[in-house]
């Protein structure tokens, strides 16, 4: 059964930094694409970033190009999402999400629970 | 950028067809995924490659995609079904996943 556990997520000042991890069990987690998408409160989802399973193809969101970073260590199960200068419009319940592919085939078929991450002074 | 548009709300009865449309220019030339997100819940996939169901979604949930309209539709819907409905395409022009707005399906 694919389970994708989120951490790091919490309060945090307008342009401080903030690091995202996401275990990923019950599939090999060497073999798939992964994503991060949030969703603001009583927002609807947007799509954060995307990495591929061996790390050579990465794509991001205009918004959070040159200050968010994805990435995995796939020894460790593990994606990660590290945010810098930070802006309340960040806000946002932050998913970990599975994409079906080894490369990016841009969809998901599985998502974690969230991680709330909350900017502001 | 490629915008995917949702009626932000659908109502229907219980056991009448509910219909929820994703518009945007040549739609039909992409794959489009479905997703349902039940409030406080994390989204989960019903629909992916237009028309295809992930196992374990019924079979009244089904898609179609044409033109510059894809659907989903769910027949004899159950009170269980109310939420959010939200489409998705891989923009392979930038590279991007893109979201619908969502759909609030209400079941009356």
């Amino acid at each position: 059964q694919v389970h994708l556990v989120e951490f790091g997520g919490g309060a945090v000042q307008p342009g401080r930094s903030l690091t995202l991890s996401c275990v990923g069990s019950g599939f090999n987690f060497n073999n798939y694409g992964m994503h991060w998408a949030r969703q603001a409160p009583g927002k609807g989802l947007q799509w954060v970033a995307v990495m591929s399973s061996d790390g050579s193809d990465i794509y991001y969101a205009d918004s959070v190009k040159g200050r968010f970073s994805i990435s995995r260590d796939n020894a460790k199960n593990t994606l990660y999402l590290q945010m810098n200068s930070l802006r309340p419009e960040d806000t946002s319940v932050y998913y970990c999400a599975r994409d079906p592919g080894a490369g990016v085939a841009g969809s998901i078929d599985y998502w974690g629970q969230g991680t709330l991450v909350t900017v502001s002074s | 950028s490629y915008v995917l548009t949702q009626p932000p709300s659908v109502s229907v009865a219980p056991g009448k067809t509910a219909r929820i449309t994703c518009g945007a220019n040549r739609i039909g030339s992409k794959s489009v995924h479905w997703y349902q997100q039940k409030p406080g819940q994390a989204p989960v996939l019903v629909m992916y490659y237009n028309d295809d169901r992930p196992s374990g979604i019924p079979e009244r949930f089904s898609g179609s995609n044409s033109g510059n309209t894809a659907t989903l539709t769910i027949s004899s819907v159950e009170a269980g079904e109310e939420a959010d409905y939200y489409c998705q395409v891989w923009d392979s022009d930038t590279d991007h996943v893109v979201f619908g707005g969502g759909t609030k399906l209400t079941v009356l």
